[in-house]
């Protein structure tokens, strides 16, 4: 299957700080990428959809304003956490689709935010 | 609204069968996805059903029945390894995936 790549896979910042999250898809054009938040032992909760060259689409109660998304090129989104706290601290998982909105989609491995 | 229900847990015995439910309530439907998760771990697919009727892919397989809204994962000669959550997500009008809260399976020996 297609092959998703999410760098990194740990983080730990301090509070107050910023962290970027990238994800690639490296074996094909992904037009839409997508950003989730997994707490322990709950679902994954899409934060938004970032769409290459426009504005990324938020879900309701995501802010914006503090998870900055760029889809600059059809292989590569950017999530920044900016003025990162202690709540922030989560599993991000991006994941995209090879294709057409009826095939299945990959994921990245997941980025571990420790924010101290 | 949109909803996904699946069991919170599931315990099996290692060499036996077990059966993970799903149920949906979506804006439309674009199919039926399955997911395993391993803990600290992305979810990898495992299966899509769109139409009516059981797919099988080794030793497991998936199951859809539109008109119920309804779904299951079998899993055959279960191992040790297929200790994980399985997640279950359908595809609303938009394509835009709702997901389950999983459900976490555990395999004794």
């Amino acid at each position: 299957g297609a092959v998703v790549s999410q760098h990194p896979s740990r983080v730990i910042c301090k509070s107050g700080t910023s962290v970027k999250i990238e994800c690639r898809s490296l074996d094909f054009q992904a037009t839409t990428m997508f950003w989730y938040r997994q707490f322990p032992k709950q679902s994954l909760m899409l934060m938004a959809t970032s769409n290459e060259g426009s504005k990324a689409t938020y879900e309701q109660g995501v802010e914006k304003d503090k998870f900055l998304i760029n889809h600059a090129s059809l292989t590569l989104s950017t999530l920044t956490v900016t003025s990162a706290h202690p709540e922030d601290s989560s599993f991000y998982i991006c994941s995209a689709r090879d294709g057409g909105g009826h095939t299945e989609a990959f994921f990245g491995q997941g980025t571990r935010l420790t924010v101290v | 609204g949109q909803n996904i229900d699946q069991p919170t847990e599931m315990t099996a015995t290692e060499g036996a069968i077990v059966q993970i439910n799903c149920t949906y309530q979506t804006s439309g439907f674009n199919g039926l996805f399955w997911y395993q998760q391993h803990a600290g771990e992305a979810p990898t697919f495992l299966s899509y059903n769109v139409l009516d009727g059981l797919e099988e892919k080794g030793r497991f397989s998936s199951f859809l029945s539109r008109s119920k809204g309804y779904s299951y994962l079998l899993l055959k000669e279960l191992q040790m390894k297929d200790s994980a959550s399985y997640l279950c997500a359908a595809a609303d009008s938009n394509y835009q995936l709702i997901w389950g809260a999983g459900t976490k399976l555990i395999i004794k020996p």
